[in-house]
């Protein structure tokens, strides 16, 4: 089973609304969380990273929440632009190795005008 | 800085022929990782370098994938011989260290390899 779960898989939101994409996780011991936006046809750029003792952090119109605690993330898009559709990938490590990311299945977000 | 190279972009052969793909790493990074991407298993974590050194190649799914890191600005990912099944979207990035692990990896374009 999947360590990182996102929801939705997939939306549809009109130009100029927000949203809110979901991460939750069950990676032990925490390290990190990070949100990564990729675009259709490229690779993945790093959009926010998070530590256990962050709840929230901010890049633009994007800002990414956690709750160690409950082991939740989400990422809320700002007044959408066409831009931001792209896949939403959500990515946890855990601190016995930095580098053993567990990787979300990603949320599809489609803007439309 | 251009970013993480890779090469082919695309790359399309068949069935028992080998394939190698290629990355440059962003100058002074001294992390590299290659990571495969299909949408039936989404991003997976194939094998990570470490000033050239493999450190982790738990994620390489069988003998047939191999991975070397010969300098510092140059890597290669061989598969030999291909299969359909390794028909997927081939991503290499490269980080530099920072305490608590809070680096930020930079992607290639990545190499669209189909094995027909």
């Amino acid at each position: 089973k999947n360590q990182v779960e996102q929801s939705p898989q997939s939306l549809i939101i009109l130009e100029g609304k927000n949203c809110t994409l979901q991460c939750n996780y069950t990676v032990s011991p925490f390290s990190n969380l990070r949100w990564y936006k990729q675009d259709t046809g490229r690779g993945p750029v790093s959009l926010t990273i998070m530590t256990f003792s962050e709840n929230t952090k901010s890049n633009g119109r994007y800002t990414a929440t956690l709750d160690a605690d409950t082991k939740q993330s989400s990422l809320h898009i700002t007044a959408s632009q066409l831009s931001d559709s792209a896949s939403y990938i959500c990515v946890v490590s855990a601190r016995s190795n930095d580098y053993k990311l567990s990787f979300g299945a990603g949320t599809t977000v489609t803007v439309r005008a | 800085d251009a970013g993480v190279i890779q090469s082919p972009r695309h790359e399309v052969t068949e069935m028992g022929q080998e394939v190698t793909l290629r990355c440059k790493p962003i100058s002074g990074h001294d992390y590299l990782f290659w990571y495969r991407q299909t949408m039936m298993r989404g991003l997976e974590l194939l094998i990570y370098f470490n000033n050239n050194v493999p450190i982790d190649d738990s994620g390489m799914p069988e003998d047939r994938f191999s991975a070397k890191m010969p300098n510092a600005s140059f890597s290669t990912l061989k598969i030999q011989p291909s299969e359909p099944r390794d028909s997927a979207v081939y991503f290499c990035a490269s980080s530099l260290r920072v305490w608590g692990g809070r680096e930020t990896q930079y992607f290639g374009p990545g190499t669209r390899l189909l094995v027909l």
